[in-house]
């Protein structure tokens, strides 16, 4: 069992739209979590990080983790074409920094 | 935000040569830096980690003799592909845990390895 799991997509939305994206992980120890976003054939950027539970929302973003239902969320208000990559979460598994990461959901947002 | 490089950003090299690869915290000093592997269309697969002034941990299926990792300062680690073959071929991205901040990590823009 993957320790990060995550739904490749893709995702397509309109403009505009709301995007939802979700992970689930299996080691209920984990408490930091990431969302970074990839654009094609670049590193990764971090988008948010959160502690334990609760929401956290900057800008257009929102993220959320479940920790009872190991359950992570990153949404994206008023999507915009620029806003189209990849979205991978990810989860700090040691006091080293080791992060674990999902597969990644690519999202398309349409003009 | 934080800053890192990586240096080259592409590199072609023909089927037994050897690669290095930079990766460099700008403006800031990185305890560890870790190494990525990422196929296409496929997520980040961690290969090692890096702490200045030490032996690098590799994870488990990568070759340490492969992968040379030196990490001779708190702003720079490179990794060598040595007798790099075209299974060798992927995306390599670094990335540097900001000392001052603790649990952020920064990633380099990547470098694109292609082996003939």
């Amino acid at each position: 069992q993957k320790e990060v799991e995550q739904d490749p997509g893709p995702l397509s939305v309109p403009e505009g739209a709301i995007v939802s994206l979700n992970c689930t992980y299996s080691n209920s120890a984990f408490q930091y979590f990431m969302w970074y976003r990839q654009y094609s054939r670049k590193g990764p950027e971090l988008l948010m990080y959160t502690y334990s539970s609760g929401n956290k929302e900057d800008g257009r973003f929102t993220a959320q983790v479940d920790k009872s239902s190991k359950y992570i969320s990153l949404f994206i208000r008023d999507s915009q074409p620029s806003d189209s990559a990849t979205y991978l979460c990810a989860t700090l598994t040691d006091s080293w920094g080791k992060l674990q990461f999902g597969a990644g959901t690519q999202v398309v947002v349409t003009p | 935000g934080a800053v890192v490089s990586q240096h080259p950003s592409r590199v072609i090299c023909k089927s037994g040569t050897s690669v290095k690869i930079e990766c460099r915290s700008l403006d800031f000093q990185a305890t560890t830096m870790f190494w990525y592997r990422q196929f296409p269309k496929k997520s980040l697969m961690l290969m090692a980690t890096s702490n200045e002034g030490s032996k690098a941990t590799y994870e488990q299926g990568v070759e340490k003799d492969k992968f040379l990792i030196n990490h001779a300062s708190l702003t720079l680690s490179t990794l060598t592909v040595t007798s790099a073959h075209p299974e060798d071929s992927s995306f390599y991205i670094c990335s540097a845990r900001d000392r001052a901040s603790g649990t952020e990590q920064f990633f380099g823009p990547g470098t694109r390895l292609t082996v003939l």
